[in-house]
């Protein structure tokens, strides 16, 4: 089985400074990692997976996660908030298990807000 | 190419009515699955589908039943409406893939309201 747990379920930054959202897993298995945001009242969007080519995964809007296996981390950074940032951001992680189905777990989501 | 469509956006019920959200792809792919989300719980998977014609239960299947009779549509259905089932509901399908790693894609959401 495999858990997701997301360290801060709110975070407040200043524009223009860093931002860290903090993401823990726990998997039997080699698993995909993403980190996805939802804006108030839209869908889910991708920001960036974790395909094991690379620890450190660029993605949208500058964001950038690095997936540290010995620490089971995959935290999510950007230099330089923006108030467009402003929203919740979700760490997937995903197990693809032998009857064909994928193992999402989602974490419980970290609210982030940008003060001018 | 709309990606993955839900309809409708906006739904309100009364206790014990039954409907059906719908969930349209057209990419082609072959998995797809439910998911609700609730406040401070992320979200859980409903039901999900490998193929036209398999279906399967996730964490949370009371009260809701699907399936699957093409590979572009993924109808939900509830049976009852409880206002336990008060949600957003979303509709994912996954591009899988030796080139792709199991990226979602979701749908806008269905908000549902039971009174």
């Amino acid at each position: 089985a495999q858990s997701v747990t997301q360290l801060d379920s709110h975070v407040s930054v200043s524009e223009g400074t860093p931002v860290l959202l903090r993401c823990n897993y726990s998997s039997s298995y080699s698993p995909s990692l993403f980190w996805y945001v939802q804006h108030p009242n839209k869908g889910l969007q991708l920001l960036l997976k974790y395909t094991s080519a690379a620890t450190l995964v660029k993605g949208i809007n500058g964001f950038e996660a690095e997936f540290k296996k010995s620490e089971t981390s995959f935290h999510l950074t950007k230099p330089s908030a923006h108030m467009s940032d402003a929203a919740e951001y979700f760490c997937v992680v995903s197990v693809p298990l032998y009857t064909g189905r994928r193992a999402l777990t989602f974490g419980s989501g970290t609210r982030l807000q940008v003060q001018p | 190419n709309a990606g993955v469509t839900q309809t409708p956006k906006f739904q309100v019920l009364k206790t014990g009515q039954s409907m059906t959200l719908q969930c349209a792809q057209d990419m082609n792919h072959e998995y797809m699955s439910w998911y609700r989300q609730d406040p401070g719980m992320g979200l859980r998977l409903i039901h999900y589908s490998v193929g036209a014609g398999i279906t399967d239960q996730g964490e949370v299947p009371n009260g809701y039943n699907v399936s699957r009779s093409t590979t572009e549509d993924f109808p939900l259905r509830l049976l009852s409406a409880a206002p336990s089932q008060t949600s957003v509901y979303f509709c994912a399908s996954i591009a899988t893939g030796r080139r792709e790693v199991e990226t979602q894609y979701f749908g806008p959401g269905t908000r549902l309201l039971v009174l």
